[in-house]
């Protein structure tokens, strides 16, 4: 079936580093991906997210890029602070619509001041 | 806002006993979904409901779990009877227009089967 393969599984970065986390995805019809941040004790919350017809998107201090050639997306954190450790998931939608998303295996950010 | 509203927010039972988790949807969200979360297997989606109708109910491991949404504001996820390898966090979550804005989850149920 559909899946979505997640690297790496930890990432240390000192205060004020960049992250970058990396996913890519088996289904051409997706079309949608969120990129979602969870803390301990706490439902997974949406940071970003992008569609197929875009190849990038930035809010602050975070990105996301798109290359649906090679299926491959990712999440960039520039200026990462303690508060940015946490475990972020990639997704993506299947089977064409925005509603039934595949997760990767998550990413555990660890921030050190 | 209160956001996606799950009780319990822990659930410890015998295994064999019924477990009934629930979720409050936030106002004006048409779509419900129900995660399960473990270390071994990620988060994995189980059912989804638009407009309180069940859409694809293929991620049900067993006919030992089932789900109702009664009315736009209210979902119960049931296991009947329980197993330990039922053990999980399992969230809700809802959204508005199917998902084109990302879902919101709740806080999550922690089910521990002994």
């Amino acid at each position: 079936g559909e899946n979505v393969e997640q690297h790496p599984s930890t990432l240390s970065v000192q205060e004020g580093d960049s992250a970058v986390i990396k996913c890519t995805y088996s289904d051409s019809a997706s079309n949608y991906f969120p990129w979602y941040k969870q803390e301990l004790g706490k439902g997974p919350q949406l940071i970003i997210d992008i569609r197929s017809n875009v190849g990038e998107k930035k809010d602050q201090r975070i990105a996301v890029t798109l290359n649906k050639t090679a299926k491959h997306f990712s999440l960039h954190i520039t200026e990462t602070q303690p508060e940015d450790s946490a475990v972020y998931f990639c997704a993506a939608s299947i089977g064409g619509g925005f509603q039934k998303l595949v997760f990767g295996t998550g990413t555990r950010l660890l921030v050190s001041p | 806002d209160a956001g996606v509203i799950q009780s319990p927010r822990h659930e410890v039972t015998e295994m064999g006993q019924e477990v009934t988790l629930r979720c409050k949807p936030i106002s004006g969200h048409n779509s419900l979904f129900w995660y399960r979360q473990t270390m071994m297997r990620g988060l994995e989606l189980l059912i989804y409901f638009n407009n309180n109708v069940p859409i694809d109910d293929s991620g049900m491991p067993e006919d030992r779990f089932s789900a109702k949404m009664p009315n736009a504001s209210f979902s119960t996820l049931k296991i009947q009877p329980s197993e330990p390898r039922d053990s999980a966090v399992y969230f809700c979550a809802s959204s508005f227009r199917q998902g084109a804005n990302g879902y919101t989850f709740g806080s999550g149920t922690r089910l521990t089967v002994v």
